[in-house]
């Protein structure tokens, strides 16, 4: 079945640490790429967005993600995180005319 | 704006009641959805709609039901409320479909 795999499912870092989360979709053809982020108890919200263009997008707070389409790949990364960072991420993919589909989520965890 | 609200933020059923979950938005997006969320398992779509008049069945939508009687409102209804219904559910909207979707603070279901 065509899927959005986070194969983290949950990240622990100290304060100042890079981040990368991994993101792989198994769809072909035109999609729109997304990353969330969930703050404990708190609804979604968006960090970044990827439609076209320069596949390198970056989003608030200092978050950034590439997008490698020969990998079906939408890596998102951070140089420094910070405690305030704590919260699960989701990555989400629009394939063709259908619907947002979303990976399971990855819970990160910043020890400060 | 208040963006996209949700009532009740909590609720408790028992098995067998029926209940609608309310959803509105004041930005005039024509594309709204209902997703659940449980843990390890992302985002899954239930029903959305693409403007007003007009539904579709996402993912998971049986047990639910849903209508959109003007752009604003979307509200969803449990038939007859199961123990595999308890969830925590998210409005969302977007300019139109293919495009960022901003969420609901949600409503946390317990079916007993």
């Amino acid at each position: 079945a065509q899927s959005v795999s986070q194969h983290n499912h949950h990240v622990i870092l100290s304060e100042a640490a890079s981040l990368e989360l991994g993101c792989n979709y198994s769809y072909g053809g035109t999609v729109n790429l997304f990353w969330y982020v969930q703050y404990p108890g708190q609804h979604l919200q968006l960090l970044l967005k990827y439609f076209s263009g320069d596949p390198l997008v970056k989003g608030i707070k200092g978050f950034e993600a590439e997008f490698i389409k020969s990998k079906f790949s939408f890596n998102l990364r951070k140089p420094s995180v910070q405690w305030s960072d704590t919260a699960e991420y989701f990555c989400a993919v629009i394939p063709g005319d259908n619907d947002m589909r979303f990976g399971a989520g990855t819970r990160l965890t910043v020890k400060p | 704006n208040a963006g996209v609200t949700q009532t009740p933020k909590f609720q408790v059923l028992k098995t067998g009641q029926s209940m609608t979950l309310q959803c509105a938005q004041d930005m005039n997006h024509e594309y709204m959805s209902w997703y659940r969320q449980d843990p390890g398992m992302g985002l899954r779509l239930i029903h959305y709609s693409v403007g007003a008049g007009i539904t579709d069945q996402g993912e998971v939508p049986n047990g639910y039901n849903v209508s959109r009687s003007t752009t604003e409102d979307f509200p969803l209804r449990l038939l007859s409320a199961a123990p595999s219904q308890t969830s925590v559910y998210f409005c969302a909207s977007s300019y139109m479909s293919r495009h960022e979707q901003y969420f609901g603070p949600g409503t946390r279901l317990t079916v007993t």
